[in-house]
């Protein structure tokens, strides 16, 4: 069994400043691990994912996550924050060698204050 | 690549009706997925199908609810009657292979439908 935990459900930082977005997941096999982004009233697009390969992934727009295995953490970061940022956040898990689910968190609201 | 369709982008209906959601995948993936997302219970995987069969149906609701996939450019869900907790944003998604093994590939979501039931 797979499952994702996404530690805060909102974050708010000020435009400009870093951005960290934590997710720890629980995978009895080898996980790939994503990060999908939700605008307002849009579909989910991707913005970075892991899967095996180098620990650190860079994604769309900035944003690149750190897969730590010995913490179990796939925390989501961004040195400077923009306005367009705002959206929701979902880390998302999937086991390589098992089936073609995807297990969501239940979501990051990240808010910019300008 | 125009992405994945589907139709319509919102839909109000009464207590009872049918309702048909539509979804086009990307040309060439062969994974199909209908997820619904709710306040209440997040982003969850209604069914998905690979090559036009169904794969795993578990997370349909109920009886109510039926998806199709004729061929491999279209697929509907459909519920019928429907009942105001159906109420929720239905998103379809398609992936160009499958996720298990070495190389894994991500699913393309589409805009969703919301859907509003009275």
């Amino acid at each position: 069994a797979q499952s994702v935990t996404q530690l805060d459900s909102h974050v708010s930082v000020s435009e400009g400043t870093p951005v960290l977005l934590r997710c720890n997941y629980s995978s009895s096999y080898s996980p790939s691990l994503f990060w999908y982004v939700q605008h307002p009233n849009k579909g989910l697009q991707l913005l970075l994912k892991y899967t095996s390969a180098a620990t650190l992934v860079k994604g769309i727009n900035g944003f690149e996550a750190e897969f730590k295995k010995s913490e179990t953490s796939f925390h989501l970061t961004k040195p400077s924050a923009h306005m367009s940022d705002a959206a929701e956040y979902f880390c998302v898990v999937s086991d390589r060698f098992g089936n073609e689910k995807l297990t969501f968190g239940t979501g990051t609201r990240l808010t910019i204050i300008p | 690549d125009a992405g994945v369709i589907q139709s319509p982008r919102h839909e109000v209906t009464e207590m009872g009706q049918e309702v048909t959601l539509r979804c086009k995948p990307i040309s060439g993936h062969d994974y199909l997925f209908w997820y619904r997302q709710t306040m209440m219970r997040g982003l969850e995987l209604l069914i998905y199908f690979n090559n036009n069969v169904p794969i795993d149906d578990s997370g349909m609701p109920e009886d109510r609810f039926s998806a199709k996939m004729p061929n491999a450019s279209f697929s509907t869900l459909k519920i019928q009657p429907s009942e105001p907790r159906d109420s929720a944003v239905y998103f379809c998604a398609s992936s160009p292979r499958a996720l298990t093994g070495v190389r894994q590939e991500t699913q393309y979501f589409g805009p969703g439908t919301r859907l509003l039931v009275l």
